[in-house]
């Protein structure tokens, strides 16, 4: 079945670490991938998104992640995490324009 | 600023009871969508509509049904509640362009919905 995985549940880093979450989809067609964040109480929002292009992909707060084809990898990275990064981050799948399927998540804390 | 909003957000339904959930968004997007968020299992998709009438079943539709009939606004419905439906309840609303229909999602803030 398509799926789309995140490794890690949660992930605690002190500040000023650096940050890679993992994302892993099993699609073999052409893909349009998403990170989405949700901050504690408020409602999910778009971290940044690769349709085609450079695979490397900036998004806001720093962010970024690299779309690797031959891993089926879309993993987010950030040299160096603060505290406001404290969040749940969804990656997101839509293969060939059909269907869009979120992974089950990473939860971040980072500790001040 | 696309805003999509929703009518509760903490629900508390006893099982059996008829429940509606509303959802409006403001930026006269073509697509909206229902999924509910539930721990270790990420966001899934019940229903999601393409046009004003048009619905189509997502991944876990049984037990829940859905009403389009503006382009703001997309209902769902429970018709008959039961507990194992008690979840978080997330709205969504994006735009068709380029042919691309599954755009950047933009989210309502979410029911927290139990049922007892």
């Amino acid at each position: 079945a398509q799926s789309v995985s995140q490794h890690n549940h949660h992930v605690i880093l002190s500040e000023a670490a650096s940050l890679e979450l993992g994302c892993n989809y099993s699609y073999g067609g052409t893909v349009n991938l998403f990170w989405y964040v949700q901050y504690p109480g408020q409602h999910l929002q778009l971290l940044l998104k690769y349709f085609s292009g450079d695979p490397l992909v900036k998004g806001i707060k720093g962010f970024e992640a690299e779309f690797i084809k031959s891993k089926f990898s879309f993993n987010l990275r950030k040299p160096s995490v603060q505290w406001s990064d404290t969040a749940e981050y969804f990656c997101a799948v839509n293969e060939n324009n059909n269907d869009m399927r979120f992974g089950a998540g990473t939860r971040l804390t980072v500790k001040p | 600023d696309v805003k999509v909003t929703q009518s509760s957000r903490y629900l508390v339904k006893r099982t059996g009871e008829k429940v509606f959930l509303e959802c409006v968004q403001d930026m006269d997007h073509e697509n909206m969508f229902w999924y509910r968020q539930d721990p270790g299992l990420g966001l899934r998709l019940i229903y999601f509509s393409y046009d004003v009438k048009m619905k189509e079943k997502g991944d876990i539709p049984e037990g829940y049904s859905v009403s389009r009939e503006k382009k703001e606004r997309f209902s769902l419905i429970l018709e008959s509640a039961s507990t194992n439906q008690t979840s978080m309840y997330l709205c969504a609303s994006s735009s068709k362009t380029s042919g691309i229909t599954y755009n950047e999602q933009f989210f309502g803030p979410g029911t927290r919905l139990t049922v007892l």
